[in-house]
């Protein structure tokens, strides 16, 4: 089955500090991943995109993220990260077959960043 | 400004009332979506819409009515609605066809509260 995971619910990181959110995924073919943002009761803003090319992704508001293929996974990352970014964080793979040309969504994680 | 726009933001209503949200997008693209977003769950597709024909209702109760009179509308028809139906409804949009990477642009939501 096609799917997401994002393994961790919530993560808690300090201003300044270096921060990371999890993602996995399982896709029949070449996975196109996105990362998407959203903050409290705002709708979801798209952040960046894995189509092909080099595996280091960069996006909006200094993120990133580095596709690993062996890994099957596509984890988000900042190098120095501001209370602003705190939010609702969703990883998504484009499903194929009978899930074709769909967006699968994982469960999202909560990032929580602290004066 | 997301080019997908959502109406009303906030919604209140009775078990017996009929309501509508309103989605409309002006990006030019040929699909639309309904998703419910409720606490602690992941995102639920609903429906979807490819050129104002819907492909994919999921499971969702008959209580909950969708209309795309055109590619730049979706309407979603509430009545009869239960408690548990008190969620944020967002509303996207993509491209079809070749240029149709997956991504997906949504609004802001209509945050529905069922009483």
């Amino acid at each position: 089955a096609q799917s997401v995971a994002q393994p961790e619910d919530q993560v808690n990181v300090a201003e300044g500090n270096p921060l990371t959110v999890k993602c996995t995924y399982s896709v029949s073919g070449n996975p196109y991943l996105f990362w998407y943002v959203q903050y409290p009761n705002r709708g979801l803003q798209f952040l960046l995109k894995y189509i092909t090319g080099d595996n280091l992704v960069k996006g909006s508001y200094g993120f990133e993220a580095e596709f690993n293929k062996s890994q099957t996974s596509f984890h988000l990352k900042k190098p120095s990260a501001l209370v602003s970014d705190s939010a609702l964080y969703f990883c998504a793979v484009r499903g194929f077959g009978n899930q074709g040309g769909k967006l699968i969504f994982g469960q999202g994680t909560e990032l929580s960043v602290k004066p | 400004e997301t080019g997908v726009t959502q109406t009303p933001r906030h919604l209140v209503m009775g078990m017996t009332n009929k309501k509508s949200l309103k989605c409309e997008q002006h990006l030019g693209h040929n699909a639309m979506y309904w998703y419910k977003q409720s606490a602690k769950k992941p995102l639920e597709l609903m429906f979807v819409y490819s050129l104002e024909e819907r492909v994919e209702n999921n499971s969702v109760p008959s209580r909950f009515s969708p209309e795309c009179p055109n590619s730049s509308h979706l309407f979603l028809h509430l009545h009869t609605l239960q408690p548990e139906d008190s969620a944020l409804y967002l509303c996207a949009s993509s491209p079809t066809g070749r240029t149709n990477t997956g991504e997906l642009f949504f609004g802001e939501g209509s945050r529905l509260t069922v009483l």
